[in-house]
């Protein structure tokens, strides 16, 4: 059965304070991992995808890694509107469907001025 | 711009009740799906959809129900709401070629009392 891990569950930064969060995972045959921002009461929002180990992507202030058993989203110098609770998902390449997204339970973000 | 709009976005219901929430696409996507989110868990899949007059169950399908007339709407059916299912519900859709890359609509949240 496919999991995915994040932690911290949490994390509080102050303005400028660089960190990363993490996301571990198990799947029979990675097929893409995904990172998704969710602010309250709203649906979450799509990052990145990334494919293989050793890819990253950036936007803005954002940096994901993937290596073969986990991916990482560094935040670099954030901002009080990154605050959100970001949401890590994996799609398996094994298996008669091409659908199913397994999602972590996320890290809620709040980043202090 | 195109959208996925839910309806409605607030629902309270009394247990044994047939409720029906509402998802309108305008991205012209193939694929839909229906997710459940609650606290402790990960996003859950429903049921989801590759084509008009395709459905198919996710990992807790059990009192639900879909159905897909057209392109741009996928209903979800609660057949006798339960307890267990308040939860805030997502609607998402999708492209053929990128699956995991999912645009999410912004929830009804469902009281079942």
């Amino acid at each position: 059965e496919d999991q995915v891990t994040q932690s911290p569950e949490a994390l509080r930064l102050q303005e400028g304070e660089s960190s990363s969060l993490n996301c571990s995972y198990t799947v029979s045959g990675l097929r893409g991992l995904f990172w998704y921002r969710q602010d309250p009461g709203k649906g979450p929002e799509f990052l990145f995808t990334l494919y293989s180990a050793g890819e990253e992507k950036e936007k803005e202030r954002l940096k994901a890694t993937l290596t073969k058993k986990e991916s990482f989203l560094h935040i670099t110098a954030p901002k009080p509107e990154d605050s959100a609770t970001y949401l890590c998902a994996v799609q398996a390449s094994s298996g008669g469907s091409n659908y199913k997204l397994t999602f972590g339970k996320g890290t809620l973000l709040t980043v202090n001025p | 711009d195109a959208e996925i709009t839910q309806s409605p976005r607030h629902k309270i219901t009394e247990t044994g009740r047939q409720v029906t929430l509402a998802c309108h696409q305008t991205w012209n996507h193939n694929n839909m799906f229906w997710y459940r989110q609650d606290l402790g868990h990960g996003l859950r899949l429903i049921h989801y959809s590759y084509g008009v007059q395709d459905t198919n169950k996710g990992e807790v399908s059990d009192g639900y129900s879909v159905s897909r007339s057209n392109t741009e709407d996928l209903p979800l059916t609660l057949e006798s709401a339960a307890s267990s299912q308040t939860s805030v519900y997502f609607c998402a859709s999708s492209e053929q070629v990128s699956v995991g890359k999912l645009f999410f609509g912004s929830g009804t949240q469902l009281s079942v009392l």
